[in-house]
């Protein structure tokens, strides 16, 4: 597609619950991050993959955290017993390499709130 | 560490003026680069301009400008000639060759006044 693109947009649930958040790179980037925004704050890194595998996993705050991208280009967030300290906007960006240096373009994230 | 500074929470500035938004940045790579995004109300990320730790220039883009003062560890955005459309949140951050991923300063609000 022409961007980066997130689905849902907005998700509400429950605390305790499964949620999993879908983004979908720009055609042709080897390169996709996960950043959580929360209110007022800077995007933190969650993870960082380069084509199918996770190079980078370091900002995963726990194990209830995890994200895979089976065939290299869609990427699922899947977040088990959440928490309402989850709720935030979740930002995807994708990236041609992966080495930054051809630039960094974002989805629009997805606010997920907490009740 | 890395690390990206951003020490003014909040700016003003009134339409067709220029304003500066500060940042300063720590890391230990010899060889890094510097990004300056917007973020409107609307939540996505917008690009403005980059500044590679090599690049001899400053960058520039349009109103946008990069004054990069590499010994003061320093990225500062300036944005002539003010719009109202200019109203946004704006976060510094930066790459490092060690680490393929972004590190966020906190932000800026800028408020943009007729």
């Amino acid at each position: 597609g022409a961007g980066v693109s997130q689905t849902p947009s907005n998700k509400v649930t429950e605390k305790g619950k499964y949620v999993e958040l879908r983004c979908d790179p720009i055609s042709g980037h080897t390169a996709l991050y996960w950043y959580r925004q929360s209110l007022g704050q800077g995007p933190e890194f969650l993870i960082y993959f380069q084509g199918t595998g996770a190079a980078d996993d370091s900002g995963l705050p726990n194990d209830r955290f995890f994200a895979v991208r089976p065939e290299g280009s869609v990427s699922t967030l899947k977040i088990q017993r959440t928490e309402r300290g989850d709720s935030a906007v979740y930002l995807c960006a994708s990236s041609l390499g992966g080495d930054g240096n051809y630039g960094y373009t974002f989805g629009s994230g997805t606010r997920l709130t907490v009740v | 560490a890395q690390k990206i500074t951003q020490t003014q929470p909040g700016m003003f500035v009134q339409e067709k003026e220029a304003v500066t938004l500060d940042c300063t940045y720590d890391t230990s790579d010899p060889s890094y680069g510097l990004f300056w995004y917007k973020q409107p109300s609307s939540g996505e990320m917008i690009f403005l301009i980059y500044q590679g730790s090599y690049d001899q220039q400053n960058a520039t883009e349009g109103r946008y400008s990069l004054n990069f003062q590499k010994a003061r560890k320093s990225a500062n955005l300036v944005i002539s000639a003010s719009q109202l459309g200019d109203s946004a949140m704006y976060f510094c951050a930066m790459r490092g060759r060690s680490y393929n991923k972004l590190i966020f300063g906190a932000g800026t609000r800028l408020a943009v006044h007729p």
